[in-house]
């Protein structure tokens, strides 16, 4: 079964940037997505097919996807974005969510 | 678009589990796909399945064969059963709305989950 694999904690420091690794066999030539879930709250997509934001996303949130690898760019993070942060593809007719990375911002 | 997760909270292990999720705001026969994700205490997220407006499901390989979706259009609500739940069962139930083609799927709109706990 495909697997999607992210690291468990990323940590930065306020106003910097801060980026979230999912890794996969040829996750580039598949479209990934990103949700943020805050404690006690459900997820919210924040970035989908790759690049793009949905509405009410803030423009510091920017994703890409290329070889095995697709990265989530939060941009001069603020102490509102620490969160866990999941991403999911589609491969051979099912979902597939990654593991979730907890970003501390200290 | 909103969405609410409805069932019991507590099942017993070897039981069924049962959700229903209603949908406010788009009419289920209208279109898209219908979606269940589930997250044990303190981990990640688990997709289950999604299912169609006509019925075409799409369920997780690890739980397929303890799975079923359907959909009733007349009270715009999908759902969920588990059969022969244990403790690994026990999770926050979301009910999700993807959309976009399936490969570029992802889930826009989400309930607020449902606490189910297998216990006896």
């Amino acid at each position: 079964s495909y697997e999607l694999t992210q690291p468990p904690s990323v940590s930065v420091s306020p106003g910097q940037t801060a980026s979230i690794t999912c890794s996969g066999d040829k996750l580039g030539d598949k479209y990934a997505c990103w949700y943020q879930q805050k404690p006690g709250q459900s997820p919210v997509l924040v970035i989908y097919q790759n690049t793009k934001r949905p509405s009410g996303i803030p423009e510091r949130f920017s994703g890409s996807n290329s070889g095995n690898t697709a990265t989530l760019t939060i941009s001069g993070t603020q102490a509102m974005d620490e969160a866990d942060y999941y991403c999911q593809a589609w491969d051979s007719s099912t979902v597939v969510f990654g593991g979730g990375t907890k970003l501390t911002v200290l | 678009v909103q969405l609410q997760e409805s069932g019991p909270g507590l099942v017993k292990p070897s039981e069924t589990l049962s959700l229903t999720c209603t949908v406010s705001g788009y009419s289920i026969s209208s279109g898209y796909y219908w979606g269940w994700i589930r997250q044990p205490p303190g981990r990640g997220l688990e997709w289950i399945g999604i299912i169609y407006h006509s019925g075409s499901t799409y369920y997780n390989p690890s739980l397929k064969s303890r799975v079923t979706m359907s959909v009733d259009t007349s009270k715009n609500q999908f759902s969920l059963k588990l059969s022969s739940v244990t403790a690994a069962d026990t999770a926050v139930y979301y009910c999700a709305r993807p959309f976009g083609q399936l490969s570029t799927l992802s889930f826009d709109y989400w309930g607020q989950g449902t606490v189910v706990t297998v216990s006896s």
